[in-house]
């Protein structure tokens, strides 16, 4: 059964990189599936991050491309997010996932890894 | 962008009676839509995918219809477990933009 979990810092000073890593267990990472990112900002909806496909290809949402990379690490079975120049509006809860296409349907998730943007 | 607009933003049903939620794109999609349940605490599980079809372990009291702009999730006997916030997503464009959930709560 494929389970996923994210780890990184849960505080960030505005202006820095936030970097997170999802480990996969339970499936190779470089087998299939998209490898996603959704954040849920406090009491608000979900927004698609970005994707990376099992052999490395990138998706990103338009909005955060410019501060955006995704990386795949196969040898660790894991795929991590850095986002720069982060500010307030970046304060969310952080979500990887495994998904059939490049920006939906996610199945499974991680269990959300809270990150607040703060000095 | 497409914009996904959910109703109501809250549900009170009682257990055992049906469920029906709403939403809206603000342009024709096809049937690229998919249901999502997150539970307090918990992160999004996928119901529905393609406007009807249920994912793997999901229970047949969900359903799921529409087309083009107007779809629907439908909760039929409702369940304590049921109760919960529930996500529509489109994906028929590049961002894969979310509504903005519908509680459905206990009445």
């Amino acid at each position: 059964q494929m389970q996923l979990q994210e780890s990184g810092p849960g505080l960030v000073k505005p202006s820095e990189t936030l970097s997170l890593t999802c480990s996969v267990s339970g499936y190779s990472v470089n087998s299939g599936y998209y490898w996603g990112w959704i954040r849920q900002p406090p009491g608000k909806g979900l927004e698609w991050i970005g994707s990376i496909s099992h052999d490395g290809d990138t998706y990103y949402n338009v909005s955060l491309q410019s501060r955006l990379t995704l990386s795949l690490d196969t040898s660790k079975n894991q795929f991590s997010l850095k986002l720069g120049s982060v500010s307030a509006s970046d304060t969310a809860i952080y979500f990887c996932a495994a998904g059939i296409l490049r920006n939906a349907r996610f199945d499974p998730w991680g269990q959300g890894t809270q990150v607040i943007v703060s000095s | 962008e497409v914009v996904m607009t959910q109703s109501p933003v809250t549900l009170s049903v009682s257990p055992g009676e049906r469920a029906t939620l709403f939403c809206r794109a603000s342009q024709s999609i096809t049937s690229s839509v998919a249901w999502y349940q997150q539970k307090p605490g918990l992160a999004p599980r996928l119901l529905i995918y393609g406007v009807s079809t249920r994912a793997t372990g999901v229970p047949p009291r969900f359903s799921g219809s529409g087309s083009g702009t107007e779809f629907t999730l439908t909760i039929d006997s409702l369940q304590s477990e049921d109760f919960a916030v529930y996500f529509c997503q489109q994906y028929h464009d590049w961002l894969g933009t979310f509504g903005q959930g519908t509680k459905l709560e206990i009445k």
